[in-house]
């Protein structure tokens, strides 16, 4: 079965700490991997998006890792702001010439002062 | 920068009665997709037109249908409303045909079916 699991399901950090959050996938055949920022009551936006030959992948303080052949994927966010809190979802890309999307629930975090 | 609207940010209604959400955006593009969102189960497609007139089912068609009767429009209709329906709806939008480029998603429309 096709599944996208994120963990932790919820962060809470203080503000100038780093932190990592993981998603891992069990889905064939890959295609891409993004990860999306959603803050409350927006649509999510994207931060970055990872083919299967891409192993790292930076967007200012965000920074994205692919393992493919693990089938992980990890978000680690550097300097952690108040703007920061937000809900972050793992989004993959299958199915070869379908192109179908499995979203994974998220993981909501909360960056304290 | 593209642009995708929705046509409330809030809606409450009533069981059976049938709603109309609009979806806008303003990039040209084909493809345009609506979402449902719910706790714990992430967003799950509803259905995706990837021309005018053409639509096809996603994963969670059933008390839903859909209109894209404009390029730049894609209405998801509720034939008559029920409480397992409320839930955040969201749109997005693709272009050039291809799920690699990345979705574009609209605000949301946070529907409450009472």
């Amino acid at each position: 079965k096709n599944q996208v699991e994120q963990s932790p399901q919820s962060l809470i950090i203080l503000e100038g700490k780093n932190c990592t959050l993981q998603c891992n996938y069990t889905v064939s055949p890959f295609s891409n991997l993004r990860w999306y920022k959603q803050d409350t009551g927006r649509g999510p936006v994207s931060l970055t998006i990872m083919t299967f030959s891409e192993n790292t992948k930076s967007n200012g303080r965000y920074t994205a890792t692919l393992d493919a052949d693990t089938k992980q994927s990890s978000l680690h966010i550097t300097a952690s702001q108040l703007s920061d809190s937000a809900s972050y979802i793992c989004v993959v890309i299958y199915g070869g010439a379908t192109n179908k999307l499995i979203f994974g629930t998220g993981t909501l975090l909360a960056v304290q002062p | 920068d593209v642009k995708v609207t929705q046509s409330s940010r809030y809606l409450v209604k009533r069981t059976g009665e049938k709603v109309f959400l609009e979806c806008v955006q303003d990039m040209d593009h084909e493809n345009m997709f609506w979402y449902r969102q719910d706790p714990g189960l992430g967003l799950r497609l509803i259905y995706f037109s990837y021309d005018v007139k053409m639509k096809e089912k996603g994963d969670i068609p059933e008390g839903y249908s859909v209109s894209r009767e404009k390029k730049e429009r894609f209405s998801l209709i509720l034939e008559s409303a029920s409480t397992n329906q409320t839930s955040m709806y969201l749109c997005a939008t693709v272009g050039t045909g291809s799920f690699y480029n990345e979705q574009f998603f609209g605000p949301g429309t946070r529907l409450t079916v009472l």
